[in-house]
């Protein structure tokens, strides 16, 4: 069983640009969510999407969306990047809100210069 | 606001001991209390996890303790091998609908 894909694996953007990182859930997965991770901050959450919806969102600005497209992958965006968005994103994939347990994948580390 | 607490931040244990990592909340409504495993490179990956219905479960060498009027919860790491050094990650939600997780604990052991 294929795990969770993200692509890239690593990205250095300059200040100002915008990226996108991509997702491929676990077949039959039909929930992602995307965290932030960063030194001393842990995970945070970013949004949530069920079915095509954004079903729920954290306390990020609105420069970060999503959307998911009909087969479950999905997609981040990030716009007019901040030298503070440097982090490791993490898309994870479960059945249903992660209740039975998320499956990561191994993130997409962005570097802001 | 960190909404689940994690101590220590590092623990260095000798093969074999007990590893033991804290986490408290304050949310009541938080119902579902997973533990993350996470090694350098890869994302992290469930360990175990408990509601709040049960006050410890236990899978081989890894043991939830769950208090529910100290909104604490803790895992214990029996028979410590070098294999389980990594980073451990406490979380909590409520219903699903958003998780919370802990700010991680990195863990050395020693043979």
């Amino acid at each position: 069983k294929a795990g969770v894909t993200q692509t890239p694996r690593y990205l250095i953007k300059t200040r100002g640009q915008q990226v996108t990182l991509s997702c491929s859930p676990i077949s039959g997965h039909r929930s992602v969510s995307w965290y932030q991770q960063t030194p001393g901050q842990g995970l945070q959450f970013l949004f949530e999407y069920f079915s095509e919806t954004q079903r729920n969102k954290g306390n990020f600005p609105g420069r970060f969306s999503g959307r998911q497209f009909s087969n479950s992958r999905s997609e981040m965006n990030v716009s007019t990047l901040e030298l503070g968005d440097s982090a490791l994103y993490l898309c994870a994939s479960s059945l249903d809100r992660g209740l039975y347990g998320y499956t990561f994948g191994s993130g997409t580390r962005l570097t802001v210069v | 606001q960190q909404q689940v607490k994690q101590s220590p931040q590092s623990l260095i244990v000798q093969k074999g001991g007990i590893s033991i990592i804290n986490c408290a909340y304050e949310n009541t409504a938080f119902d579902y209390f997973p533990w993350y495993q996470q090694f350098p490179g890869k994302g992290p990956a469930l360990l175990i996890a408990i509601r709040p219905d049960v006050s410890e479960k236990k899978e081989g060498r890894f043991t939830i303790s769950f208090n529910k009027s100290a909104k604490q919860f803790s895992l214990h790491i029996m028979d410590s091998q070098p294999g389980d050094s990594a980073t451990y990650f406490c979380a909590a939600s409520n219903t699903g609908n958003q998780f919370y997780f802990g700010t991680g604990t990195s863990l050395t052991v020693i043979p």
